[in-house]
């Protein structure tokens, strides 16, 4: 069951225009979302997170958007980088209580290619 | 240290081999995570481990996988009789301990162990 879930495998942008890449999850007990920007040989690293209590998180060039009643998320690059070119995870996390993080589900990822 | 460290960076073994692979947190970081990226696949969760908690192993695929946590620090992942499909690569990840409010930096992935069973 494949609660989060990123339909597109791979996306193909021209530099200095927007990238958007899309997040659908099923869960709706999840109220905290993240995005991972991932390179080759490296681990993921952390890009953006936003909490079920907004609609929209903005940091630089990135910007998430989170539509609760479709239960999708989505994240805005802009403008586009060739040095943006990764394999972007979207997450999600069901606050479990207590003081600690809950697991968090990833989907299978988006491969964004910017192109000079 | 500065970063999640893991060990071996590459393993190749034979099919029907036991294999451990290591996880050295960054130092304070209460939680450890293991997840697995098969090829063309997303991240799937393994095992979890929050302090003293006993851990959360929902996400073992088989019996053949096992996980332990030493004071508090260091992890083992183990993976006896490998078989082909085990092959992936094993990415770890720790956090810091923090209320849920504060829940915003997420994870520190390490940069993985790139297993090959033949």
């Amino acid at each position: 069951d494949q609660q989060v879930k990123q339909n597109s495998p791979s996306l193909s942008v021209q530099e200095g225009r927007i990238s958007i890449l899309n997040c659908d999850y099923t869960n709706s007990m999840f109220d905290y979302f993240l995005w991972y920007k991932k390179y080759p040989a490296e681990g993921p690293t952390f890009l953006i997170s936003i909490s079920s209590i907004k609609d929209k998180n903005e940091d630089g060039r990135f910007t998430v958007f989170l539509n609760k009643s479709a239960k999708h998320l989505s994240l805005h690059i802009v403008p586009s980088q060739p040095g943006d070119s990764a394999v972007y995870f979207c997450a999600a996390s069901a606050f479990t209580g207590g003081t600690s993080y809950g697991k968090l589900t990833f989907g299978q990822g988006t491969i964004l290619t910017v192109h000079p | 240290g500065a970063g999640v460290s893991q060990s071996p960076s590459n393993k190749v073994t034979e099919k029907g081999k036991d294999v451990e692979l290591r996880c050295d947190p960054i130092s304070g970081h209460t939680a450890l995570y293991w997840y697995r990226q098969s090829l063309g696949q997303g991240l799937e969760f393994l095992i979890y481990f929050q302090g003293n908690s006993a851990p959360d192993k929902s996400g073992l695929p088989s019996d053949r996988f096992s996980a332990e946590r030493t004071g508090g620090s260091v992890s083992t992942l183990t993976i006896q009789r490998t078989q082909q499909e085990d092959s992936a690569v094993y990415l770890c990840a720790s956090s810091r301990p923090s209320k849920r409010q504060g829940f915003n930096y997420g994870y520190t992935f390490g940069s993985g162990t790139r297993l090959t069973v033949v």
